[in-house]
């Protein structure tokens, strides 16, 4: 059974680096095809892709937030961590991990952790 | 970057109602469209891939159609546990993109 969950700092400063780390189980990402992403969510607004690793380290990010994104995983700790620069209150929201197979769509997804961004 | 735009944005409906929800591409996408249901304080839950395949679990009232750049999901008699935000995503080419969700309210 597939699982996935977000942890990390709930509240992070301006300018300040956020690092989220998705823990996972039931899937191995040494698996062909296999990838982790993270999406993000702002209060009442809709789901936004950020970045997507797969299993042979081939690596994908938002254009828009490529500049501040670098993900990475940790196959022996079935771990995918998110690093994002230079935090702003915009980026305030729920940022999600989900799996996904291939070019399918994100098939489980975490529970997500509700970063705020605030001085 | 592929947009994709949901309409309408929010629907109101009765329990036993057929709702359509609409999702279009700003670029031919085939069949890499999937649809996904959220509700409050929830994460999403895939509900349909391939455009037109319904995920396991997911009841037959679901259902889902469309090639190239427009696309459908119809709930064929609306239920209580229905209530929710549905959103669409290309999985076409990246950037990945979400549409802007349509919220499926009480009547």
């Amino acid at each position: 059974q597939i699982s996935l969950k977000e942890s990390g700092p709930t509240l992070v400063k301006p300018t300040q680096t956020l690092t989220l780390t998705c823990t996972f189980s039931g899937f191995s990402l040494s698996a062909s095809g296999v990838g982790v992403g993270w999406i993000r969510q702002p209060p009442g607004k809709a789901l936004e892709w950020l970045a997507l690793i797969y299993w042979d380290d081939d690596r994908r990010y938002s254009p828009f937030l490529k500049s501040r994104l670098t993900i990475t995983k940790d196959t022996s700790r079935n771990q995918v961590i998110l690093t994002m620069t230079n935090m702003d209150p915009v980026d305030t929201g729920t940022y999600y991990c989900a799996h996904i197979l291939g070019a399918s769509p994100f098939d489980h997804w975490g529970q997500g952790i509700l970063v705020t961004v605030s001085s | 970057d592929i947009q994709m735009t949901q309409s309408p944005s929010s629907v109101s409906a009765s329990v036993g109602d057929r709702v359509t929800i609409t999702c279009r591409a700003s670029q031919g996408i085939s069949n890499w469209l999937a649809w996904y249901q959220q509700k409050p304080g929830r994460a999403p839950k895939l509900l349909i891939y391939f455009a037109s395949s319904l995920q396991t679990g997911v009841p037959s009232r679901f259902s889902a159609s469309g090639s190239g750049t427009d696309f459908t999901l119809t709930i064929s008699s609306l239920q209580p546990e229905d209530f929710a935000t549905y959103y669409c995503q290309q999985s076409k080419s990246f950037p990945l993109t979400f549409g802007g969700g349509t919220k499926v309210e009480i009547k």
